[in-house]
Order: C-alpha cells, then structure tokens, then sequence
C-alpha cells in the first residue's frame, strides 16, 4: 500500500545509546518531517526536509541530527539517548512545504531508560 | 509557545448526539486550518479543513467553523459514532512558520453507545 513507512515500530534504548529511526514514502512527495508527542504537547516538529538535499531544524531538534538520502528516505538519529527523548514519533511527507496535504506514518514509539 | 491551542484534553459524549471540538490559535498569520484523527498505534489522518477566507466548511458528519476576531475554530460531529472515538489534533499553517504545519495537543473523544 502506498504511504508512509516507519521502522522500528517499538524500541527500547538505554541512556547514551544511539538509533537511528527510519522513515521512506512512495508517493514521489517532495517535503518530509519528523515530529515527536508528548502527553499534553500535541505533535513538535524536529526537523523538516522541503527537498532533496535539504533539511532544517524545527521546533526541537536538539539531540537529533536526520539525514535525507534520496527522495524517498528521511531518517531521524539519536546520538545519544536521554530520558527526555521518550515519545512517539511520527514521519509525514507532503508534495511541497506549502501543500496541507501531510501523510503520517504509523509511528515508532521510543522508550530511553 | 504553542501556537496552536486545544484546551479540553479529553470529551465524553453519548452515541448519536453532538461533539464540539474547540481550537485556539495566537497567530493571525495562519492562513490554513486542519482538523486531524488519530486511532491508537496509528498515525494521524487528515479529517477537514478550512481556509481562512472561509468561517464555514461541511463534509458530510463532521463541520468546521472559524471565528478569525476571535482566533477561533470548532469542529463538529454530528451525529457522533462509536467509530469517532479518537484522538483529534488541531492544526495551523501560515507564513508565521513557513507554511509548516503547528500542532495543537489533542482532544481525546470518546462516544459512548
């Protein structure tokens, strides 16, 4: 099925390790993101990629570098893992940074211990 | 800062009567209103939206209204179902954020039968 995919869907990480969270689409959309969320913080973006070749810092990207490959793939790296960064996060893409029209993926929900 | 503002966490209602959702924003530079759903374990799926120059959009069961003097939007369900029972984001896009979508916490709906 077209979309959004995410792997892993779970993972468990102790404090000081490191992940990287994959995300690639097949709808040949131009502009992907990250977003993490917090009980009572709706969805915060981390970082944003409006094109191949791009990427730029969102609302918290502290602790996280991504990385776009192609135009199909936006992975997310944790360095080193602090408790803070306990959350779901969720890959979207859109055809442009402008477009509304945001796919979600299923998200992965990361627990740092 | 959120910009973006749901301040009822969660919401009862009985199956076949009315949920009002209730948004808030602070930035008169959003341009664009989205009401999002999100089932457990999924990602978000777009539900409705509006434009500014609008104060009213219908799509079948579920309406959105937008009061711009009063930064101001509202989703209703009606008659509200079993199936409506989720979580809904309410969403903003402007120039204020480079047309990247801001977020609002949440409202969990829950429809009793």
């Amino acid at each position: 099925n077209a979309g959004v995919t995410q792997t892993p869907k779970f993972q468990v990480l102790k404090t000081g390790q490191s992940m990287t969270l994959q995300c690639a689409q097949d709808m040949n959309h131009n502009s992907m993101y990250w977003y993490r969320q917090d009980p009572g913080m709706g969805l915060r973006l981390i970082y944003y990629s409006a094109s191949e070749g791009t990427t730029d810092k969102g609302e918290v990207p502290n602790g996280y570098n991504v990385s776009r490959l192609n135009k199909r793939e936006f992975s997310l790296r944790l360095e080193s893992a602090a408790p803070s960064q306990t959350s779901v996060y969720f890959c979207a893409s859109s055809e442009a940074l402008g477009n509304y029209g945001y796919t979600f993926g299923s998200g992965t929900r990361l627990t740092v211990v | 800062d959120q910009q973006v503002k749901q301040n009822s966490p969660s919401l009862s209602v009985q199956e076949g009567r009315i949920s009002i959702l209730n948004c808030d924003y602070t930035n008169s530079m959003f341009d664009y209103f989205l009401w999002y759903k999100k089932y457990p374990a999924e990602g978000p799926t777009f539900l409705i939206s509006i434009s500014s120059i609008k104060d009213k959009n219908e799509d079948g069961r579920f309406t959105v209204f937008l009061n711009k003097s009063a930064k101001h939007l509202s989703l209703h369900i009606v008659p509200s179902q079993p199936g409506d029972s989720a979580v809904y984001f309410c969403a903003a896009r402007g120039r204020v954020n480079d047309y990247k979508l801001s977020f609002g916490a949440g409202t969990t709906v829950t429809v009793r039968a």
